[in-house]
């Protein structure tokens, strides 16, 4: 059964700090890794897709890369902002559905 | 291009009614995808449907149940509603790898 870890759990930094998110799964046999956002009380935004083939994606500030063989992935966030302030949630395609992390809860201070 | 809608976004019922929820994905979107997200579990997997055929289920109890109609909208359903149904029921169209979430039902039973 497939297992999805986020670390960490919490995140509070200074605006304009770079920062990087951390996931891992137990089965590596994924499809695909897909980061979204998540405001309270929201639906998700997808901010990256990366598909089993690819290694990394890039939009923006944003970098995520996957290493299926290890089971990780990470996002990276440049030069943080107050606004991106919300969950981070990765999550697995396994089979037919996601398998998602329980998300990081970052915290950028103006 | 219109995303993924669903309605209602609030809903209060009472124990041991039952509630019905809507998805329309975006157009085009064959694969409509339901999941449910509580503070103790996290984004959990229902069920998801293609071309109205149910191609996967979660393991919930078979008081939730699903549908989708011809023009790829998807409705779910929850009979004999328990308090622990209290969640954000969310909903996911695809046309490809990458999905996009809707913004949500907030269901409260009380």
């Amino acid at each position: 059964k497939q297992e999805v870890t986020q670390i960490p759990a919490a995140l509070s930094v200074p605006e304009g700090e770079n920062l990087v998110l951390n996931c891992s799964f137990t089965d590596s046999a994924i499809y695909n890794l897909q980061w979204f956002r998540q405001d309270p009380g929201k639906g998700l935004t997808s901010l990256l897709l990366i598909q089993s083939s690819q290694r990394e994606q890039t939009s923006g500030r944003l970098n995520a890369s996957l290493d299926k063989s290890s089971g990780r992935s990470t996002l990276y966030i440049a030069a943080s902002q107050p606004g991106d302030s919300a969950t981070y949630l990765c999550a697995v395609l396994d089979g037919q559905n996601f398998v998602f992390g329980p998300g990081t809860r970052l915290s950028v201070l103006p | 291009k219109a995303g993924v809608t669903q309605t209602p976004r609030y809903l209060i019922k009472t124990r041991g009614q039952q509630v019905t929820l809507s998805c329309s994905p975006i157009s085009g979107h064959r694969s409509v995808s339901w999941y449910q997200q509580t503070p103790g579990q996290g984004l959990q997997f229902l069920f998801e449907y293609f071309s109205e055929t149910q191609r996967n289920k979660g393991n919930f109890p078979g008081r939730f149940s699903g549908r989708q109609f011809s023009n790829s909208r998807s409705e779910m359903n929850v009979s004999t509603l328990e308090l622990g149904d209290s969640a954000l029921y969310l909903c996911a169209s695809s046309h490809g790898p990458e999905a996009f979430f809707g913004q949500g039902t907030r269901l409260t039973v009380v």
